[in-house]
C-alpha cells in the first residue's frame, strides 16, 4: 500500500502552459508539504498545510498555487510554466510539525517536472 | 553561510568500510536533525534521526550529534554497494506553527565492491 502517492510521476510541458500536480497520503498525518528538488539536488520546501490550513508559503512565485481539499490530499497548481520550473517536485506528509520532536516526514515518489 | 551545509563528495569507500558523513548547520536553536537517504530517481528515505548529544546506533548506521559545534554526523559500518546513494542531512527551524526542515545539498556515497 503507498503511503504517499502522486500523479503524474513524469510530466513534459511547453513553457507558458498550465499543469497540476496531485497528490494523497494514507496515513491519517495532519500535515502535507511540496517540496522542489532542483538539478543539484537541493531539496528546499514551498509550502505546507497542516489540516488544511497554509501554515508555510516560502518565497515561491504565485504562479505556484496549492490546494488542500482535505487533510489527505494536497494539490500543486502552476500556471504559465516557465523553463526554471523544470525539477522533481516532491510531496510529504508527518503526522505533525516537520522538524517537531521525534516527528517523521514521508515523502511521495516525486514528479519530473520538465518544461520545454 | 548556508543553513545545513555537506560535502558533495562523491564520498568513495571501499566495501566492508565505515563510510563517515558529515554536516554543520548554522541555527543554535535546532533541537531535531534527521539523515535521508536517496536512491537516484528516487525520494529521499528517513534513515536515522537524533536529537541529543552524543552518539545513537541503529544497525549498521550511527549517528553523532554535538550541539556546541553545530555538527552532526552519520557513520555507516560495514558499508554495501546498496549503501551507494546520496545523504541528505536535515535540520528543524524552529519557528512555532512554522516550524519546518532544512536540508543540506547531500553527500554522494559511493561503495566499490
Amino acid at each position: 500500500d503507498t503511503a504517499v502517492s502522486q500523479t503524474p510521476k513524469y510530466l513534459v510541458t511547453q513553457m507558458g502552459n498550465d499543469k497540476s500536480i496531485k497528490c494523497e497520503q494514507n496515513l491519517g498525518h495532519d500535515t502535507m508539504y511540496w517540496y522542489k528538488q532542483d538539478s543539484k539536488k537541493f531539496l528546499k520546501i514551498m509550502f505546507s498545510y497542516n489540516n488544511k490550513e497554509l501554515i508555510i508559503n516560502e518565497t515561491v512565485p504565485n504562479r505556484f498555487s496549492p490546494k488542500s481539499p482535505d487533510k489527505a490530499h494536497l494539490n500543486l497548481h502552476i500556471n504559465s510554466l516557465e523553463l526554471g520550473d523544470s525539477a522533481v517536485y516532491f510531496c510529504a506528509s508527518s503526522h505533525g510539525l516537520a522538524g517537531g520532536f521525534r516527528e517523521t516526514q514521508y515523502f511521495g515518489p516525486g514528479t519530473r517536472l520538465l518544461v520545454l | 553561510q548556508k543553513e545545513v551545509e555537506q560535502n558533495s563528495g562523491p564520498l568513495s569507500v571501499p566495501e566492508g568500510a565505515i563510510a563517515s558523513l558529515n554536516c554543520t548547520y548554522s541555527d543554535r536553536v535546532s533541537q531535531s536533525f534527521f539523515w535521508y537517504r536517496q536512491y537516484s530517481g528516487k525520494s529521499p528515505e528517513l534513515i536515522m534521526s537524533i536529537y541529543s548529544n552524543g552518539d545513537k546506533e541503529d544497525g549498521r548506521f550511527t549517528a553523532q550529534l554535538n550541539k556546541a559545534s553545530q555538527y552532526v554526523s552519520l557513520l555507516i559500518r560495514d558499508s554495501q554497494p546498496s549503501d551507494s546513494a546520496t545523504y541528505l542531512c536535515a535540520v528543524n527551524k524552529y519557528g512555532g506553527a512554522t516550524n519546518k526542515l532544512i536540508f543540506g545539498t547531500g553527500t554522494l556515497l559511493a561503495v566499490q565492491p
